[in-house]
């Protein structure tokens, strides 16, 4: 079935990369998404990766995919404390099917 | 432009009692989602309305949970009787088109039932 792992708690300082992991089991997923949710406040969508690529930069952000381990990573260069957020790893098998979210990652930037 | 307000944004309430919940989505969007998010969990599609219909409400728990989307804009989403597993955060977004990755969340409804 479908699955999405990844782990609950990271703690970074201010200035440092920060990276987030997460692996899903259905190897059918052709998007990956990261979601990041503040608190008290609804999810939103920061970056997607189609399976057929192995990496996606945006900004600050860096998504890396190793499809044939079902690895997906969020990199965050220069955490800042606007960072501090919950980072949920989410798959789906096309744009327009329902998307599975994992746990989520609590992100803790230290000053 | 607003985004997706919802309210109220908490609710206590003692078990067995009913709550509902309101979403305003975004003007124009025609496809709404409402979700639960329980603690340390991501969120679980409950149910989707394309304009009023309600499309696929495969996850939503019929025997206590309704939902409506009267004149395709706001919805309501109910719970009648609550239980102590419903205390959760109920999130609903909105999307012009019936895709889920395009979607605006509010800011949710956190719920706890004592």
């Amino acid at each position: 079935g479908e699955d999405v792992e990844q782990s609950l708690f990271l703690s970074v300082r201010e200035g440092d990369s920060s990276v987030i992991n997460c692996t899903y089991t259905d190897s059918s997923s052709t998007y990956l998404y990261w979601y990041k949710q503040e608190p008290g406040a609804g999810l939103q969508l920061l970056t997607y990766i189609f399976s057929n690529m192995d990496m996606k930069q945006d900004q600050r952000l860096t998504v890396l995919l190793n499809k044939k381990d079902k690895h997906l990573s969020l990199r965050i260069a220069d955490t800042q404390t606007g960072d501090s957020a919950i980072y949920f790893c989410a798959e789906s098998m096309g744009r327009d099917d329902k998307i599975i979210f994992g746990k989520g990652t609590r992100l803790h930037i230290l000053p | 432009e607003a985004g997706v307000v919802q309210s109220p944004r908490y609710k206590i309430i003692e078990k067995k009692q009913p709550v509902a919940f309101w979403c305003n989505p975004i003007s124009g969007h025609n496809t709404l989602y409402w979700y639960r998010q329980n603690l340390g969990q991501g969120p679980e599609l409950l149910i989707r309305y394309e304009n009023e219909e309600a499309v696929d409400d495969s996850q939503l728990p019929k025997d206590r949970f309704s939902a409506e989307r009267l004149k395709g804009v706001d919805s309501t989403l109910k719970i009648q009787p609550a239980e102590l597993g419903d205390s959760a955060v109920y999130l609903c977004a909105s999307s012009v088109e019936a895709r889920e990755t395009e979607a605006f969340f509010g800011q949710g409804t956190r719920l706890t039932v004592v």
